[in-house]
Order: C-alpha cells, then sequence, then structure tokens
C-alpha cells in the first residue's frame, strides 16, 4: 500500500541553524501539508501546497518557514533560523483532492538545543 | 475559528469492553472528519473518514458517527483489546483542505 515517508526520523540542531525536512507524498496525490506537533499538544497545522504554491498557511508559517517541491516526488520544509520552540514532531500528508482523506508520513522529530 | 474537543482525555478499561470516544466542534460548516490512531512517538494513522453528508462509517470494530448539526462526532470501539491501546485523535476539515485537530483521547486497555 502506497505510503507517505518522512526523512529524517530524528534530527537534532543547534539554536539558529538552518533544517530541511523532507517528505515523499503518495504519488499519484495532488495536495501536500505540513503540521507539527509539541511534545503533549494537539497536532497543528502549518501550511498546504498545491499546483506547486501554498495554497494556505497558519499564523505559526512565519517568514522563517518555507516549502518547496523541487522534484516530482520530494516535498520539503525548511526552518531557516531554528528556535527551542520549534523542537516538534513534524508531519508530512498528502491526499488525493481537497474533501478526501488524508494520509500522514510517520513524522521528524525535531530537537533544537 | 474552528475548535475540536475530545473526551475524555484519558480512558481505562479492561479487555472485551466495549467504549465510546467522544468529539465535539464549533462550527457545523465541515466538509468531513477523520479519526487517527498516534502511538506513543509515533505518526499518525487513519482509521476512518466521514463526509460530512453521511452519518456513519465502519471498519472492523471501529465504528464511527457524524451529528454535523450539533457539532458531535462519536468513535465506538466493539470488544476492546490490549493492541487497541493508543491515543486516538478526531480531526475536521472545515476549510476544504486543512486538518483542525482535538487533542486526543489516550486509551489504555489491560489484559
Amino acid at each position: 500500500e502506497p505510503e507517505v515517508t518522512q526523512t529524517p526520523s530524528h534530527q537534532v540542531t543547534q539554536m539558529g541553524q538552518e533544517v530541511i525536512l523532507r517528505c515523499v507524498p503518495i504519488s499519484n496525490h495532488l495536495y501536500f501539508y505540513w503540521y507539527r506537533q509539541i511534545l503533549g499538544q494537539k497536532v497543528e497545522f502549518l501550511v498546504s501546497f498545491y499546483n506547486n504554491e501554498i495554497s494556505e498557511k497558519s499564523e505559526i508559517f512565519d517568514d522563517q518557514f518555507s516549502v518547496e517541491r523541487p522534484d516530482g516526488s520530494n516535498f520539503t520544509l525548511k526552518i531557516r533560523s531554528t528556535k527551542l520552540e520549534d523542537s516538534a514532531m513534524y508531519f508530512c500528508a498528502s491526499v488525493l483532492a481537497g474533501p478526501y482523506e488524508q494520509y500522514f508520513g510517520p513524522g521528524t522529530r525535531l530537537t533544537v538545543t | 475559528k474552528q475548535e475540536v474537543t475530545q473526551i475524555p482525555a484519558a480512558l481505562s478499561v479492561p479487555e472485551g469492553e466495549n467504549l465510546v470516544l467522544n468529539c465535539s466542534f464549533t462550527d457545523s460548516a465541515i466538509y468531513n472528519l477523520q479519526w487517527f490512531r498516534q502511538d506513543p512517538g509515533k505518526g499518525l494513522t487513519s482509521l476512518l473518514l466521514i463526509q460530512s453528508s453521511q452519518r456513519e462509517q465502519t471498519s472492523g470494530r471501529l465504528n464511527a458517527s457524524l451529528d454535523k448539526s450539533s457539532g458531535r462526532s462519536t468513535l465506538y470501539i466493539a470488544a476492546s483489546q490490549p493492541g487497541d491501546s493508543a491515543t486516538y485523535l478526531c480531526a475536521v476539515n472545515s476549510g476544504y483542505s486543512t486538518l483542525t485537530f482535538g487533542k486526543g483521547t489516550m486509551l489504555l486497555v489491560s489484559p
């Protein structure tokens, strides 16, 4: 069964460093998302991406964040200058079309020290 | 702004019991509602999706219902097993694509 994959599974970085989290969505899906979950808190929406552009973003997704689909398979989230409060589990998700089932990847645990 | 609440926050039951998890949402203008399972430190596994026009969906021992007008959904788990122990998340799609999540119900099924 097709699945969303994410790399790395765990990333440790120092405050102020740039990180890139990678995702490979399900191949025929059209919408891509990033969510994050701070330990003990709700899963929060960050950004959605469709047709090679951002379709929606939350107030969390400020200028420090960017997304890219550099080729036909990868979808990346970049954090330019990490802060301690960026420590969280980051989930990538994809969906065939808007109102259908979203499939989530296993997540990348980002630890900022 | 959509808010999703899940009750109870935690639930501990002996194996074999039938149980109900509750989810409520503040804005009834939704496209669909999705139930997920999350094991500790892991990703989200989709269990059931209910479209706004549907009243319920079933998958094996799981049954999810939706009452859009009252802003409620329930997840019914029949004959619970220790392997069902996990956190169950309810998420509402009210913006055509983005999901708003509840905080989850942590379920422990003891043998």
